[in-house]
């Protein structure tokens, strides 16, 4: 079955440091892979994206995700938090060429910024 | 453009109470999605409708819950009669054609408590 792991339940990084997100995937091809964010009392926000191409994406808010698919993962990064960056974060997976387009959710890493 | 709007926000009822959330998708978005997520779990898929059919339904957790899409614009997703496991956070998503053809866009979501 396809599956999404986020390894990571809770992170506390310092502001200013280098963050790093896990995420691997189960899927028996490359599937179309997503990064989103929810700030408290927010909505899911898309931060980024990989379909093809260069597998390094840049997404909003100085984030990028690169994509390996030897190690099926589709990890997140930001060379430098910032304390608004505290939230969860959700790693996802779409089926390529499937009628529904629904994603599969990873359960999500917590971050916090310590000042 | 508007984005994705849920009512209410939050919502606290007894068990074998009813309930209805609504979404009102991003104008002119034929698909829209409704997933859920129970407190430490991940963001779980319910249903897909394009335009006024229900396009899957599979992750639908049983017969207690009904979603309808009349017209092909908003979504309303009724709880009836609700349990204490039904107590989550449920999202809408919509998805439209051309370049953000596979990219969902989401609520804030509709925090369900049953007491």
């Amino acid at each position: 079955a396809q599956s999404v792991t986020q390894p990571d339940i809770h992170i506390t990084v310092s502001e200013g440091a280098s963050l790093e997100l896990r995420c691997n995937y189960s899927y028996g091809a490359t599937p179309y892979l997503f990064w989103y964010v929810q700030s408290p009392g927010q909505g899911l926000q898309l931060l980024l994206k990989y379909f093809s191409g260069d597998t390094l994406v840049q997404g909003i808010k100085g984030f990028e995700a690169e994509f390996k698919r030897s190690q099926s993962s589709f990890n997140l990064r930001k060379p430098s938090v910032h304390w608004s960056d505290a939230a969860e974060y959700f790693c996802a997976v779409s089926f390529r060429g499937g009628a529904t387009n629904k994603l599969i959710f990873g359960t999500g890493t917590l971050l916090a910024v310590q000042p | 453009e508007a984005g994705v709007t849920q009512f209410p926000s939050h919502s606290v009822i007894e068990k074998g109470q009813t309930v209805t959330l609504r979404c009102d998708p991003i104008s002119g978005h034929d698909n829209l999605y409704w997933y859920r997520r129970v407190m430490g779990k991940e963001i779980k898929f319910l249903l897909h409708f394009v335009k006024e059919s229900k396009q899957d339904e599979s992750g639908m957790p049983n017969n207690r819950f009904l979603a309808e899409r009349t017209g092909g614009t908003y979504s309303t997703l009724k709880v009836q009669p609700a349990e204490l496991e039904d107590s989550g956070v449920y999202f809408c998503a919509s998805r439209g054609g051309g370049t953000g053809a596979n990219v969902l866009t989401f609520g804030a979501g509709s925090r369900l408590t049953v007491l």
